[in-house]
């Protein structure tokens, strides 16, 4: 019953480069959200997908592209990480669309480092 | 922009006390979330209220609602060592589409 699983834990960019952050759930929840959190500023939506097929901005999503591949993986691309980036990245799902009613289960995050 | 404030940012106890957060929100809103994060790991999901509700329990957890002053608090009663973590209140407020806007954060450390 692995839940939520993100991928990579740690990463290291030089800035310009680019990555793609991997997420997959198996509890066949119909949306999934990317969220980073930086010290002092709590957890900021980037980008969420209420359902299959479907991606919307959030907050924060300057920088950012997402893909909902298929109902269990979602994945968060920077073309050209910037300094600005680092921070700990957190991906998450829940049942319903949107979170109505609804509570998020989270991976274990993705810290992510942009020099 | 944060919805929710937690507050304090910091509390410190000792085992077996009861520990208090607040939650103070903006806009009208649907539902409040509590959350619970241990040191490098993801968020776990305490407990949920609704608009309409007053006041829930779970185990050692209360959680009250208040609307008409936009805040909540989350009680933790006979607090332990596990207890140790960083909690975190989310709001759904309407007409967001359903998304979760989350607080800042409370750091609480239950001391032995």
């Amino acid at each position: 019953n692995a839940g939520v699983t993100q991928t990579p834990k740690f990463q290291v960019l030089k800035t310009g480069q680019s990555m793609t952050l991997q997420c997959a759930q198996d509890m066949n929840h119909n949306s999934m959200y990317w969220y980073r959190q930086d010290p002092g500023m709590g957890l900021r939506l980037i980008y969420y997908s209420a359902s299959e097929g479907t991606t919307d901005k959030g907050e924060v999503p300057n920088g950012y592209n997402v893909s909902r591949l298929n109902k269990r993986e979602f994945s968060l691309r920077l073309e050209s990480a910037a300094p600005s980036q680092t921070s700990v990245y957190f991906c998450a799902s829940s049942v319903g669309s949107g979170s109505y009613n609804s509570p998020l289960h989270f991976g274990n995050g993705t810290r992510l480092t942009v020099t | 922009s944060q919805q929710g404030e937690e507050d304090p940012q910091a509390l410190s106890i000792q085992e077996g006390e009861n520990a208090t957060m607040n939650c103070s929100y903006k806009t009208s809103i649907n539902n409040l979330q509590w959350y619970r994060q241990n040191s490098g790991r993801g968020l776990v999901h305490l407990i949920l209220i609704r608009s309409n509700e007053r006041e829930k329990h779970s185990g050692r957890l209360r959680v009250t609602l208040d609307t008409s002053k936009k805040s909540s608090s989350l009680l933790i009663t006979a607090s332990r060592a596990a207890d140790t973590a960083s909690y975190f209140c989310a709001t759904d407020a309407k007409g967001s589409q359903g998304n979760l806007i989350f607080g800042k954060g409370t750091k609480l450390s239950v001391k032995p």
